[in-house]
């Protein structure tokens, strides 16, 4: 999971077997959570998102699970592949805040084959 | 062609430089943002504009300043550049009344 720190967590899994990666998150507030990918090289991308009226959702190969009452968020990926390695970002927004989104400091996952 | 367009995508520059990196959106959006990525430390935000005439400070905005030149670009500037600013930077856009933010593809820039 995520944590304050200059060393980024993470995550070794098997091709084919699920992903679950984990994000505490900091702001009771906040009001919408995001889930991006970052690959070497490239600036980060949308994944999934949730709202905070919510507790689970859905994608293609991907769910977010949300549980506001220990502030936690985290990332389901299904059959994980070697394309899903990459560096996995969870960010809220707060809307006491201006409706910034704060990042968390991401979790590397990588898939071996 | 990309939607959120970075320019430089790499700059090495000395210190007490000054250095402006540019923003440009093909997507219509009317906020903006600069974020800078550290190793280990994630994504922190810099400045964000919610339009032209909106300009707002991020966590980290000591030693930067931003200029919305129009609602398509929006560029962010170092007016002497120290080596702790070596640093990947990130533009982003989103629609107001949306969460997803658009980044751009980075630009890395090293002080030396």
């Amino acid at each position: 999971g995520e944590s304050v720190g200059l060393h980024l967590p993470t995550l070794s899994v098997q091709e084919g077997d699920n992903s679950i990666i984990n994000c505490a998150y900091s702001n009771s507030a906040s009001d919408y959570f995001i889930w991006y990918k970052q690959e070497s090289g490239k600036g980060p991308q949308f994944i999934i998102d949730i709202r905070s009226n919510m507790d689970k959702r859905q994608g293609q190969r991907v769910t977010v699970l949300l549980n506001k009452t220990v502030k936690h968020l985290s990332l389901q990926i299904a059959a994980t592949q070697p394309g899903d390695s990459a560096v996995y970002f969870c960010a809220e927004r707060a809307g006491n805040q201006g409706g910034k989104l704060i990042f968390g400091q991401g979790t590397e996952l990588s898939v071996k084959p | 062609d990309a939607d959120v367009t970075q320019t430089p995508r790499n700059r090495i520059t000395k210190t007490g430089k000054r250095i402006m990196l540019e923003c440009s959106q093909t997507k219509g959006h009317d906020r903006m943002y600069w974020y800078r990525q550290d190793p280990g430390l994630g994504l922190r935000l810099i400045y964000y504009s919610f339009d032209v005439k909106d300009i707002n400070k991020g966590e980290i905005s000591d030693g930067y300043s931003v200029s919305r030149q129009a609602q398509a670009k929006f560029s962010l500037s170092l007016e002497s550049a120290i080596p702790n600013q070596t640093a990947l930077y990130f533009c982003a856009t989103a629609l107001s009344g949306t969460g997803e933010l658009f980044f751009g593809e980075g630009s890395r820039l090293t002080v030396l």
